[in-house]
């Protein structure tokens, strides 16, 4: 099994919807979660860590759920800007571990 | 720019060649980390620094993979004998002494075995 498993998608959207990702990680030592924005030929970049309390920011929306091992990310009112492969990420323990990152779920927002 | 820089950020080979990639972190970033990416997965941790000692090495790290970071400022990897399996974008990320979360990463340097 995966470490960190998500649906590749594609998740083709119209602007304006609301559109939500789900993430599964296999190790319950897991500390830190994050969702990585990874558009096309380039670097990953820090969208938002994700918080047992859940947080948002702006139209973004993430989740974590220890119990199930689960993450979600939830973006409303899709800009075509949103476009890109999102990258679910788990932090092994705290600290100087390296990431792992799952398979990234590819979103298109189509006008 | 301040940022995580990779040189080069190309780079094609013919098989069995060394190549060496270059990493300079964010200044002063004493922690660094180097993946692979491949079509269609997300990035593969290869190795980790905390400044110039190499704490920790994936199993991805094959025998012809060797990285330096000598002064604990920037660092290389380097491929030998390279094969088209090698074929990936590698990327470098770097991480403050006192942030423990977050990683930086660098536009990455996409190799071509042919």
């Amino acid at each position: 099994r995966k470490e960190v498993e998500q649906d590749p998608g594609p998740f083709n959207v119209p602007e304006g919807a609301t559109v939500a990702f789900n993430c599964t990680y296999s190790n319950s030592a897991s500390q830190s979660f994050f969702w990585y924005r990874q558009d096309c030929r380039k670097e990953p970049k820090l969208l938002m860590s994700v918080y047992s309390s859940g947080n948002e920011d702006g139209r973004f929306t993430a989740q974590l759920n220890r119990a199930s091992q689960y993450i979600s990310l939830l973006i409303r009112d899709s800009k075509l800007s949103d476009s890109a492969t999102y990258l679910c990420v788990v932090n092994r323990y705290s600290g100087n571990t390296p990431l792992v990152f799952g398979k990234g779920t590819r979103l298109s927002v189509i006008a | 720019d301040t940022g995580v820089s990779q040189n080069p950020r190309h780079k094609i080979t013919k098989r069995g060649q060394n190549v060496t990639f270059r990493c300079d972190p964010i200044s002063e970033h004493n922690r660094l980390y180097w993946y692979r990416q491949t079509l269609g997965q997300g990035p593969e941790f290869l190795t980790y620094f905390q400044n110039e000692a190499q704490l920790e090495k994936s199993r991805l790290l094959s025998d012809r993979f060797s990285a330096e970071r000598p002064k604990g400022s920037f660092s290389t990897l380097e491929i030998q004998r390279t094969e088209q399996g090698d074929s990936a974008m590698y990327l470098c990320a770097s991480l403050p002494r006192d942030v423990q979360e977050t990683q930086y990463f660098g536009p990455g340097t996409r190799l071509l075995v042919l």
